[in-house]
Order: structure tokens, then sequence, then C-alpha cells
């Protein structure tokens, strides 16, 4: 059973701070990484994709991923009141396979 | 802009009672997911395809779900009969089989209730 595993929060941040969002997976076969942001009541969209070891950046979002711990996380720098919402992780095995995603950490940023 | 439409957006029906739901994938993407949201179990995989074959249907109830397409520009699910536990909100998405890079863009959502 392939699982990913989420803190569902809530992660509470001030304005302009860091907010460390953490994933972990089961399947150490896991080829692809995806983080989606929610808005209540939205679908899910996508914000980062990250495949090889290290670190991936845009903009004020940075994915980390270390396959030898099975651990994904995602930092969001200069937090807005506009990043609250639901940060969901998913994984896949093979590029164009179905993902299987976290619970979801829900994110809120007050100013 | 491209998106996914689904339709419809909301849907109230009695127990028993049949439920199609219809999406519409991004032009020219040839993979497309079912999925269905709940808060206990959060986003679930029912059933996925390629070039309009099914991949992957495991997730789904088989004695009462089913999904099809027909033809490349529509996909659909449908509930039979229809049960409370089936209230959810049921994504369509869609993407590029050989290109996860640009992930799978998601519809707006059916939200269903069963009464």
């Amino acid at each position: 059973q392939k699982e990913v595993e989420q803190n569902s929060g809530p992660l509470s941040v001030p304005e302009g701070a860091i907010a460390s969002l953490n994933c972990t997976y089961s399947d150490r076969g896991s080829q692809s990484f995806f983080w989606y942001r929610q808005y209540s009541g939205k679908s899910p969209e996508l914000i980062m994709f990250i495949y090889s070891n290290g670190d991936k950046e845009d903009g004020r979002f940075t994915a980390q991923l270390n396959k030898a711990s099975q651990y994904v996380s995602l930092l969001i720098r200069d937090s807005q009141p506009s990043d609250s919402a639901t940060y969901l992780c998913a994984v896949n095995m093979d590029a164009g396979t179905a993902l299987i995603f976290g619970k979801g950490t829900t994110l809120s940023v007050s100013s | 802009d491209a998106r996914v439409t689904q339709t419809p957006r909301d849907k109230v029906t009695e127990m028993g009672q049949e439920v199609t739901m219809r999406c519409q994938p991004i032009l020219g993407h040839n993979t497309v997911f079912w999925y269905r949201q709940t808060m206990m179990q959060g986003l679930e995989l029912l059933a996925y395809f390629r070039n309009r074959a099914p991949l992957d249907d495991s997730g789904m109830p088989k004695d009462r779900f089913s999904a099809e397409m027909p033809d490349a520009t529509l996909a659909t699910l449908k509930i039979q009969p229809s049960e409370p536990r089936d209230s959810a909100v049921y994504f369509c998405a869609s993407g590029l089989g050989d290109r996860d890079s640009d992930g799978y863009t998601f519809g707006s959502g059916t939200r269903l209730t069963v009464v």
C-alpha cells in the first residue's frame, strides 16, 4: 500500500516568515514528486514538481527532495496571507502514472 | 487559458438514483484521471485512462461505479445506485502521459450530495 503522509496542521505563520511543509512517502520506487495548492472550495493547482535529490527553487517556493530518507518538503519564503491554503504532496511511480496524494497540510498566514 | 471542464458543478440526488458526471479534458491531453475528495480520506484515485483505454480502476467500487471515455473529448463517471457514502467532490484531471513536469490539471469538480 503506497502511502504519502503529511501533518494535517494547521500550520500558522506570521506574514513575512518562512513556512515549512513536510511530506514522507512509503514506496522507495517513487519517481516524481509534486506540490499542489488547494484553496478552500477550489481545485488543486500545481505549484512545484521535483524528481531529483536536492533543492529546486521557483520564486518564493523551494522544494527539497531526499530520496534516501523518503522525504520531500516545501519552503515558502516571505509568506503572504494569500498563501493561506491546503498544500497537497503527491508522488507517482513513473511518468504519466496516477498521483498518490497525502491528505494535505493547512497553512494559515496571519497579517 | 486551457482548462478541464466538469459538469455538473453541484448535484443533489436521492439514494438509489443514477448519477453521471462528465469531464472534457484539455485538448491534446492523452491521460485522464478521476479522483474523489472527502475530508476523511483526502484525494483518492478512482480510475484513469491513457489514449481512452482504462489503465487502472482499482480504486472504484466496481458494483456501482463505472468510468468510460467514449471519445477523446469526453470522460464520464457513473454511479448506479448512489448511496449517501458517495457524497464527496469528484475531480477530473488531465495531462500528457510523458511529461510529469507539467503535472496534471484539475477541473473545478462536481460536488455530489446523496440524501
